[in-house]
């Protein structure tokens, strides 16, 4: 069966300073995997995803993931943090053959200024 | 992108009582769309997959009589939770995805229900 993890249930970070937001996955074929972004009170964004080519991702707002698959991880980073890059990230992901997208726990990340 | 419209954004109703949810696809056609049920500060769970033309495929654990799902078009996809108690209160999400297997999630923007 597919799993999601987010082992960190917040980060937080100087503005300015480079993030990132972990995250580690299981499935039984080749992964899609997806970082989802949620501010208070609201739906999730789409930020990036993964399907297959590039290990570095690129996605909305600056931020970018990196596939590994040797460690079954797909980070989230960002060079350097926004005070309103303060939000609750979501990784998700997806096996290739199924139609669910299943979700982490999410991490809250929080940029002081 | 997909842009997905979810009304009412805030809702707060009596207990007893029945309230609908709309999620609309506006700019393609969804013959799927998804409803998560998201508690504070937890992650967002499935609660059900909306097929149109067809019954919705609801979850291990989800009352399927409790939260009624009709999906009667390809842009719109209704929750109603009936007979509403407190402990329905909660985040109402739903999600639509473009046909290729491949594609991400396009979510509205929640529907907040208070049951007093």
């Amino acid at each position: 069966a597919q799993s999601v993890a987010q082992p960190e249930d917040q980060v937080n970070v100087a503005e300015g300073n480079p993030l990132t937001v972990k995250c580690t996955y299981s499935v039984s074929g080749n992964p899609y995997l997806f970082w989802y972004v949620q501010y208070p009170n609201r739906g999730l964004q789409f930020l990036l995803k993964y399907i297959t080519g590039d290990n570095l991702v690129k996605g909305s707002y600056g931020f970018e993931a990196e596939f590994n698959k040797s460690q079954t991880s797909f980070h989230l980073k960002k060079p350097s943090a926004l005070v309103s890059d303060s939000a609750l990230y979501f990784c998700a992901v997806r096996e290739s053959s199924a139609s669910k997208i299943i979700f982490g726990s999410g991490t809250r990340l929080s940029i002081r200024p | 992108g997909a842009v997905v419209s979810q009304h009412p954004s805030w809702v707060i109703c009596k207990s007893g009582t029945s309230v609908k949810i709309e999620c609309r696809s506006l700019d393609f056609q969804a013959t799927t769309m998804f409803w998560y049920r998201q508690f504070p500060k937890q992650s967002l769970m499935l609660m059900a997959t909306s097929n149109e033309g067809s019954k919705a495929t609801y979850e291990q654990g989800v009352e399927k009589d409790k939260f009624l799902i009709n999906h009667a078009s390809l842009t719109l996809s209704t929750l109603t939770v009936t007979s509403a108690h407190p402990e329905d209160s909660s985040f109402y999400i739903c999600s639509v995805q473009r046909t290729s297997l491949t594609g991400e999630l396009f979510f509205g923007e929640g529907s907040r229900l208070t049951v007093l």
